[in-house]
């Protein structure tokens, strides 16, 4: 059973430009949330998607928008990329569920914006 | 502002020792997690325990949350080197956001 995947591995953009990160979920798993995590720092919630619809927003720019197609996987589009976006960008899936959620992380897109 | 802060921000022990982190959170949760991270990869989950528990134990983890002091502490016993990684407590809110601390980074030397 696949965990979940995300592509591409490593990104190198320049500022102004536009990017977009893809994400599998873990199978059966029909939410996924994508992170931001910035150096040294702990992830910082960008959005939740399910059944395609964004559910939940964190403070982040209208630069950050993303999609969920009907097989749950997602997509990250950053626009106008700044020097500040480089990141490792986190995406993770669950199965919401009454109680608690467990979220299994993908191994994450490292993002450098020059 | 960020909904958990871990302690101590950096922790290094011998091998064999006990490890504790603590985490402190602003308001009322549904559940906090700890998650483990390694070399800046993807982060792997620990631990969910729910705010109506107080102790939940998993191997070598042990972790409490005391919700009247909106705090949490994770116990690892026996470190090992592979538990090298920074450590991030996350607590869910009823709104069913997932906040993460700033994490301790945590070294084991054998």
């Amino acid at each position: 059973d696949a965990g979940v995947t995300q592509s591409p591995t490593h990104l190198i953009k320049t500022r102004g430009q536009q990017v977009t990160l893809r994400c599998s979920p873990k199978s059966g798993h029909d939410t996924v949330s994508w992170y931001q995590q910035a150096l040294g720092q702990g992830p910082q919630f960008i959005f939740q998607y399910y059944e395609e619809e964004e559910r939940q927003r964190g403070n982040f720019p209208d630069r950050f928008s993303g999609h969920q197609f009907p097989n749950y996987s997602s997509e990250l589009n950053v626009n106008a990329l700044l020097l500040g976006d480089s990141a490792l960008y986190l995406c993770a899936s669950s199965i919401p569920r009454a109680g608690g959620e467990t979220q299994y992380f993908g191994p994450g897109t490292r993002l450098l914006v020059l | 502002s960020q909904q958990g802060e871990e302690d101590p921000q950096a922790l290094s022990i011998q091998e064999g020792e006990n490890a504790t982190m603590n985490c402190s959170y602003k308001t009322s949760i549904n559940n906090l997690q700890w998650y483990r991270q390694n070399s800046g990869r993807g982060l792997v989950h620990l631990i969910l325990i729910r705010s109506n528990e107080r102790e939940k134990h998993s191997g070598r983890l042990r972790v409490t949350l005391d919700t009247s002091k909106k705090s949490s502490s994770l116990l690892i016993t026996a470190s090992r080197a592979a538990d090298t990684a920074s450590y991030f407590c996350a607590t869910k809110t009823s709104y069913d956001k997932v906040i993460f601390g700033p994490g301790t980074s945590l070294s084991v030397i054998p």
